[in-house]
Formats: structure tokens, C-alpha cells, sequence
């Protein structure tokens, strides 16, 4: 099984700051996605980070607001921009093989509050 | 779309046995995930089921029917350590990526 790590484990920011987390995966997952997970909430897809190329966002979630990056197999980044009190949630990174059969693996979240 | 749902919050007694359900509606069907996640933590693979029937996993099993868009987990000789949130996921046909349910808090007392 994948083992994901997430950079910071939590933060207090500002309103109109901006927040990089930073996901580490310590093996060659072809996908990689971020999810947001409100108090009380499930687990909301963001977007799929791609290696090398744009990330695919779902509906509701735009690039200005929360740019990603894969540089390569194992490690993304995802910026929660100029942030609002509603921007105070947990911050998943997930991994995964494609493969229809295999699960995802969780890194263990970064829990953002925004003052 | 997809729609999952699954009660909010259960209790159970230390020793019992509990079931959480979830049903589903989904566009075509590629697999139901359920998941384990205790406050703090990220969330931890239990089962996963595409074809009908029960899976077995030592305290642990999942049943699916797809005819009735229905699984439930099953847990057997609750411990206290198995009170955490419990969700339910589906991977419509075609989809990699699983919809997740709301969770199901389930609160395991002495």
C-alpha cells in the first residue's frame, strides 16, 4: 500500500493569504487527486492532479482559486488562494494505481482554519 | 449523478455487533469502497465489493446487492477503538474516482 504524507499537518491563515500544501507519495501511483473535506462533511473531489500538465477540476472548483502542480510522479502541490473563513476545511491528498480494482490511499490531511 | 446515503450516527455497546447501511443510486456501476476515519486522521481502505454477495475480513464484512443499489458493513466484536466515522463509496461505470457518502459516526460504548 501507498504511504502519502502531507505538508503542514495544519495552519491558522489570514483572510486574503494563500496556502500551499505540499503531498508526498513514497511510490509511483500513476494518479494523484485532492479532495476538501468540510466539519461534518464527506469527502468533496477537487480536482485530479495531472504530471506535467494542468489539473482537471470539478465542477464548482476553478484554477485561479486553488492552482496545482505535479512536477512529477510523486509529489503535488495545492494553494488555497486569497482565502475566506467558507476555505476552512481539511485538505486531502489521495493516490491511486487507475486501476478499477484498486482503492485510493489517503495522505492524513491538512486542517486549515482561515480568520 | 450519484446519491449515497447512510444514517449520520449510530451507537452500539463494547462486544455487540453493528451493521451501517448505505444505498445507492448511481449511471452504471463500477464498485462500492468503504472506508474507515478516525477524527484527525486520514481515512484507511476496509473493503471493497463489485460483485454481489459477502466479503469476509476478520472482525470485518461488506455486502453488496446491486439489483437493490445496497451494501452494508458489518462489525463484529466491537472495540472501543472502532468508534471513528465510517464512509461509503461508489465508482460509477466507467470512473475511477468513487463518490463518497456523508459517513456514518458510529460511537462504540462500554
Amino acid at each position: 500500500s501507498a504511504v502519502i504524507s502531507q505538508k503542514p499537518s495544519r495552519d491558522i491563515c489570514q483572510r486574503g493569504t494563500s496556502l500551499t500544501i505540499q503531498c508526498q507519495v513514497d511510490s509511483q501511483v500513476t494518479m494523484m487527486f485532492w479532495y476538501r473535506q468540510q466539519p461534518g462533511q464527506s469527502l468533496t473531489l477537487i480536482a485530479t492532479a495531472n504530471q506535467g500538465s494542468e489539473a482537471t477540476y470539478e465542477s464548482g472548483f476553478v484554477i485561479d482559486k486553488f492552482p496545482i502542480s505535479r512536477p512529477n510522479l510523486t509529489f503535488s502541490t495545492l494553494t488555497v488562494s486569497n482565502m475566506s473563513p467558507e476555505d476552512s476545511s481539511i485538505y486531502l491528498c489521495s493516490g491511486g494505481t487507475g486501476v478499477s480494482t484498486d482503492t485510493q490511499y489517503f495522505g492524513p490531511g491538512t486542517r486549515l482554519t482561515v480568520l | 449523478g450519484q446519491n449515497i446515503d447512510q444514517p449520520t450516527e449510530m451507537t452500539a455497546t463494547e462486544g455487540a455487533i453493528v451493521q451501517i447501511n448505505c444505498t445507492y443510486q448511481t449511471s452504471g456501476f463500477n464498485g462500492l469502497f468503504w472506508y474507515q476515519q478516525h477524527a484527525g486522521e486520514a481515512p484507511t481502505f476496509l473493503s471493497y465489493n463489485v460483485l454481489d454477495g459477502l466479503e469476509e475480513k476478520g472482525r470485518f464484512s461488506s455486502f453488496l446487492s446491486r439489483s437493490k443499489g445496497y451494501s452494508y458493513l458489518l462489525l463484529k466484536e466491537l472495540q472501543m477503538k472502532d468508534s471513528a466515522s465510517y464512509l461509503c463509496a461508489v465508482r460509477k461505470g466507467g470512473s475511477y474516482i468513487p463518490t463518497f457518502g456523508r459517513g456514518t459516526s458510529l460511537i462504540v460504548h462500554p
